[in-house]
């Protein structure tokens, strides 16, 4: 699975639209870029996916470069109950892995109020 | 919504102790998986099952072993409990689907200390 990089962490106001990027730049045509969030204290919580169109679901939108080498995870009016740790995850497509999904570090995300 | 149930939030141990950490899920979900996260290292794959009674190491193995004899239930054994062993434990479960990329739904955790 290609391998991600995420700022450390980020500060949005509680509100505004938190924007999270993600580079990954060794992705291979057949894989996804996934995003799950923590919670302090939680299991992660998947939040969207997608190949190489933007998608929007109910928590978030994907948008994702045209050279698929960049994606940006929005979240279009963050709350304080958005502050979690963000994970970017891409890897070849089937059941959110058959074989695992392999997680970095992720991006802290810190709403203020 | 898919439920994966963790039997215990916490749990204390003495070393040498052998331990099990049970996980339910009740979506009829094929795959199940085990994961241990520790500061700084993020979530690493300990052991995945694709159906009953199969099973396949994930990164780190070492340590543990695992038991699928029902679809719906995965446990995690520590046969012989060392105090590098604490950590936070975490299940997940998946459908699989060839065709249709689906996501894994994690458990709350089991924070293990070895005493």
């Amino acid at each position: 699975d290609a391998k991600t990089t995420q700022p450390t962490s980020m500060d949005c106001a509680e509100g505004r639209a938190a924007n999270l990027p993600c580079n990954h730049s060794t992705i291979s045509g057949n894989e996804y870029v996934y995003w799950y969030r923590q919670i302090h204290s939680q299991g992660p919580q998947y939040i969207i996916h997608g190949l190489k169109n933007n998608e929007t679901n109910e928590m978030a939108s994907l948008i994702i470069t045209e050279d698929r080498k960049s994606s940006t995870l929005i979240l279009p009016h963050a709350t304080l109950r958005d502050t979690a740790v963000y994970y970017c995850i891409v890897r070849v497509g089937s059941g959110g892995g058959a074989d695992g999904l392999t997680f970095g570090k992720g991006t802290h995300l810190i709403i203020q109020p | 919504d898919v439920k994966v149930t963790q039997s215990s939030r916490y749990l204390v141990k003495r070393t040498g102790e052998k331990v099990f950490l049970e996980c339910v899920q009740d979506m009829d979900h094929e795959n199940m998986f085990w994961y241990r996260q520790d500061p700084g290292l993020g979530l690493r794959l300990i052991y995945f099952s694709y159906d009953v009674k199969m099973k396949e190491k994930g990164d780190i193995p070492e340590g543990y072993s695992v038991s699928r004899e029902k679809k719906e239930r995965f446990s995690l054994i520590l046969e012989s409990a060392s105090t590098n062993q604490t950590s936070m434990y975490l299940c997940a479960s998946s459908l699989t689907d060839l065709l249709v990329n689906t996501e894994a739904f994690f458990g709350q955790g089991t924070r293990l200390t070895v005493v």
